[in-house]
């Protein structure tokens, strides 16, 4: 089946340490993009790539860090430099101009 | 820049009454508008948008919408609800040809038995 595929559904990360979060999808799509989402917060945009080789910042991309090698692909690396990565981070995709579908997220935790 | 505002946080209701969920934004452009759906622990659902035509939209689960261009809203109705569709809701709208969404706040809507 088609769809969005993040991994892992729930990470642990220690003080000071870099861990990266997995996005892949089959559905062709141009577009990707990462949210965080706090409670009472809705959904806030980190980074998005309209194309391969290409992405920009989003509202909060300070502490984050993306690539997009390849279409279907578009790890997030959550640096040591975020201060407060406890969250549900959601991965997205869409064709130009089109609604975006998501990815079922990852709860990431500091230990 | 797009914003979005969901006035209720939160709405109860119980089993087989109607709801409505309220959603405002604010654009200096045209957009399209759209209503996603997340249940516990998961990703976001799209239930309806609004990219033209018809103000009236119909989505999935027997939800619809109405855009007001005049008032700025886009509020999301359900005639009789069901225990299933507790959930958190939320609203988002993007500018005529760009891909980014701008969400609301969301809305947790909970069926009561």
């Amino acid at each position: 089946d088609g769809g969005i595929t993040q991994s892992p559904k729930y990470l642990f990360r220690k003080e000071g340490q870099n861990v990266t979060l997995s996005c892949e999808q089959n559905l062709n799509h141009d577009a990707m993009y990462w949210y965080r989402q706090d409670p009472g917060q809705g959904l806030r945009l980190i980074y998005y790539s309209q194309i391969v080789n290409d992405f920009q910042k989003g509202d909060i991309a300070e502490g984050y860090s993306v690539s997009r090698e390849k279409k279907e692909s578009f790890p997030l690396t959550v640096t040591s430099a975020q201060k407060n990565p406890t969250a549900f981070y959601l991965c997205a995709s869409s064709p130009s101009n089109q609604p975006q579908h998501f990815g079922d997220g990852t709860r990431l935790s500091i230990l | 820049a797009q914003s979005v505002t969901q006035l209720d946080s939160q709405v109860p209701v119980f089993e087989e009454a109607p709801v409505e969920l309220r959603c405002n934004y604010s654009s200096s452009v045209s957009v399209y508008l759209f209503w996603y759906v997340q249940y516990p622990n998961q990703g976001l659902q799209l239930l309806l948008k609004y990219l033209s035509g018809s103000t009236l939209v119909k989505g999935i689960n027997g939800f619809e919408a109405e855009f007001n261009k005049s008032q700025t809203s886009f509020h999301l109705r359900k005639p009789s609800v069901h225990i299933s569709d507790t959930a958190e809701y939320f609203c988002a709208v993007s500018r005529i040809g760009a891909n980014n969404l701008f969400f609301g706040t969301g809305t947790r809507l909970t069926v009561i038995p």
